[in-house]
């Protein structure tokens, strides 16, 4: 099954700064490539995904890159603002498959 | 479209007793998940199903039961239930197994 690990498990930045978060995983055959916000209290819901035919999506600040070649895909955040405070969760995957997540990363922004 | 829904939002059990979630999609997808989250332990796959009268075992499958009679709706069964059970529970769907996955709004399940 897939072995997904995602670095780092917190991250604090100040109001402007980007944020980078990493996702890898071990099946290679996964062509798939969300990442999930949770706010507080709330349920997980996709911000961006990717697939295995793209290297790179950008949807205003946030941005998902991909290299398949060494297993990982990232998730970029400019210009933070404290509402993009949340837990980000990545689940590479494909069909057929279990979806499994990586145990999440706290991204904290202080104003 | 109601979406993902999970049925009840809170519960608390004793040592011991049984129950069953329930989860309705109304979006006609495929593939359903049920997951639990602990603090610092992120989502963990319970069991999922990859389409109507199928399920399979996820990452921490133990204690738990699940059935999926009817494409729209995922059950989830503890039959005796234990404190380590005490967790948030948040179903899941989606079209196929690689595409996007629609959350409910999570059962806060205590044991005591």
């Amino acid at each position: 099954g897939e072995n997904v690990e995602q670095h780092p498990s917190t991250l604090s930045v100040q109001e402007g700064d980007s944020a980078v978060i990493k996702c890898t995983y071990s099946d290679s055959a996964s062509n798939y490539f969300p990442w999930y916000k949770q706010e507080l209290g709330k349920r997980p819901q996709l911000i961006i995904d990717i697939r295995s035919n793209v290297g790179e999506k950008k949807d205003q600040r946030i941005a998902v890159t991909l290299n398949k070649t060494a297993k990982h895909f990232s998730l970029h955040i400019t210009e933070t603002q404290p509402e993009d405070s949340a837990v980000y969760f990545c689940a590479p995957n494909q069909a057929g498959t279990a979806l499994i997540f990586g145990k999440g990363t706290t991204l904290s922004v202080s104003s | 479209n109601a979406g993902v829904t999970q049925t009840p939002k809170f519960r608390v059990l004793k040592t011991g007793q049984s129950m069953t979630l329930l989860c309705a999609q109304d979006m006609n997808h495929e593939y359903m998940y049920w997951y639990r989250q602990d603090p610092g332990m992120g989502l963990r796959l319970i069991h999922y199903s990859v389409g109507e009268g199928t399920t399979a075992k996820g990452e921490v499958p133990d204690g738990y039961n699940v059935s999926r009679l009817k494409k729209q709706n995922f059950l989830l069964g503890l039959e005796s239930a234990a404190p380590s059970q005490t967790s948030v529970y948040f179903c899941a769907s989606s079209y196929w197994g690689n595409t996007e996955a629609f959350f409910g709004q999570g059962t806060r399940l205590t044991v005591v």
